[in-house]
């Protein structure tokens, strides 16, 4: 099976733009989880879809939003870019995201934001 | 919610010792903690993971040890390898229901460098 691809791989913006960076499951999995890795704060967790429904929201403002398609595919938006937004993010797939699923993580997306 | 502490920061070690990377959390309905391995400039990998009702699990050089009572897990890597060289991340993942779906919390990290 495939992995988890996520795209584009590096993206760079300036502040007060808007980003929304793509995350393809592994075929069958319905769950997506979003992480944003910085060197400071490690890996947090951003949100999670399932179904096309969000069931879980971590600790971010409302800047930070995302969806889920009916072939399971999610993005995930950032709207007023900051410098702090720059970072990591990683997604990663599960077949239900249930407690002991394990996630399966993609090549991340590097955004930097001058 | 869930806290994940995770020590050391950095490790550094011998080819061919052991190393130990140690994780306390906090939540007890805690029941899932995974390892994953990431290199510079790639994804985290899954290295191994144990589930609450088992207190060992072993997979060639690697090995998880749980203990539910201190709420505690660590890494045991025996016969290291250059190759081993990487950040090691522990996370805990609350059992199913109400707001813990997909929510992995990690530890901030264990830099492992394994000198040849």
């Amino acid at each position: 099976k495939a992995g988890v691809t996520q795209t584009p791989r590096y993206l760079i913006k300036t502040r007060g733009q808007q980003v929304t960076l793509s995350c393809s499951p592994i075929s069958g999995h319905r769950s997506v989880s979003w992480y944003q890795q910085t060197p400071g704060q490690g890996l947090q967790f951003l949100f999670e879809y399932f179904s096309e429904t969000q069931r879980n929201k971590g600790n971010f403002p409302g800047r930070f939003s995302g969806r889920q398609f009916s072939n399971s595919r999610s993005e995930m938006n950032v709207s007023t870019l900051e410098l702090g937004d720059s970072a990591l993010y990683l997604c990663a797939s599960s077949l239900s995201g249930a407690s002991t699923d394990t996630q399966y993580f993609g090549p991340g997306t590097r955004l930097t934001v001058l | 919610g869930e806290n994940v502490e995770q020590h050391p920061s950095t490790l550094s070690v011998q080819e061919g010792d052991s190393a130990v990377i140690k994780c306390t959390y906090s939540d007890s309905a805690s029941n899932y903690f995974p390892w994953y391995k990431q290199e510079l400039g790639k994804r985290p990998q899954l290295i191994i993971d144990i589930r609450s009702n088992v207190g060992e699990k072993k997979d060639q050089r690697i090995a998880v040890t749980l203990n539910k009572t201190a709420k505690h897990f660590s890494l045991h890597i025996t016969e290291t390898q250059p190759e081993d060289s990487a950040v090691y991340f522990c996370a805990a993942k609350q059992s199913a229901g109400g707001t813990s779906y997909g929510k992995l919390t990690f530890g901030q990290g264990t830099i492992l460098t394994v000198h040849p």
